[in-house]
């Protein structure tokens, strides 16, 4: 199984609603990674945890609050957002931390949210 | 201010013609160089990797070249299929760092 699994596939929230997107993979990786990716625009790297210890937090607003419950399972945990937080959220797994890329990352479909 | 440019935001190319994508950084640090595929409505897929101690890296129709002075990669594609219709990231790393940085990407469409 060499798969990442995001749900839900599309999100639609307003701005004082609280939502949680959730993330899972059963490869035994031990690295697990938030992007964030708006249109036209390059995925960019929000959170990464590594032996399910927050490691890297790319200076996120606390509206966006990432849980690792597991190995296996990476939540985003979403609260008053703003509408230019819409955007494509993609989750990704790799085998070993602070590799520097040199381990693939698997890439999940992402989540497509749109906050009203 | 972007670190890793992808300048082309999309190239039409024959079937069966070489594509070349092409990909600059700004930042030395980088020591890792990757390209990733995506299909719409799919995450991005690994597709091939080279180090900062080459210059080549070669699997089956994919090739990507490093010029580490000019820093810029590119990637080569040869013989082009239309299955290579996608976007195609170039992304940078470094070694005991987590994370990738991306760039924009560039949309190949693989005419017949």
């Amino acid at each position: 199984d060499t798969e990442v699994t995001q749900t839900p596939k599309h999100l639609v929230m307003g701005m004082t609603n609280k939502k949680s997107l959730k993330c899972e993979q059963h490869m035994g990786h031990r690295a697990m990674y938030w992007y964030k990716q708006k249109a036209k625009k390059p995925p960019e790297l929000m959170f990464v945890y590594s032996y399910e210890k927050l490691s890297i937090n790319e200076s996120v607003p606390s509206r966006f609050s990432p849980e690792c419950p597991n190995s296996s399972l990476l939540n985003l945990h979403l609260h008053a957002l703003q509408p230019e937080d819409s955007a494509l959220y993609l989750c990704a797994s790799s085998q070993f931390p602070l590799a520097g890329g040199r381990d693939e990352q698997f890439f999940g479909p992402g989540t497509r949210l749109t906050v009203l | 201010d972007q670190q890793v440019k992808q300048n082309s935001p999309s190239l039409s190319v024959q079937e069966g013609r070489i594509s070349i994508l092409n990909c600059d950084y700004t930042n030395s640090m980088f020591d890792y160089f990757l390209w990733y595929k995506k299909y719409p409505a799919e995450g991005p897929t690994f597709l091939i990797s080279i180090s900062s101690i080459k210059d080549k890296n070669e699997d089956g129709r994919f090739t990507v070249f490093l010029n580490k002075s000019a820093k810029h990669l590119s990637l080569h594609i040869v013989p082009s299929q239309p299955g290579d219709s996608a976007v195609y990231f170039c992304a940078a790393s470094v070694m005991g760092a987590d994370g990738l940085t991306f760039g924009k990407g560039t949309h190949l469409i693989i005419q017949p």
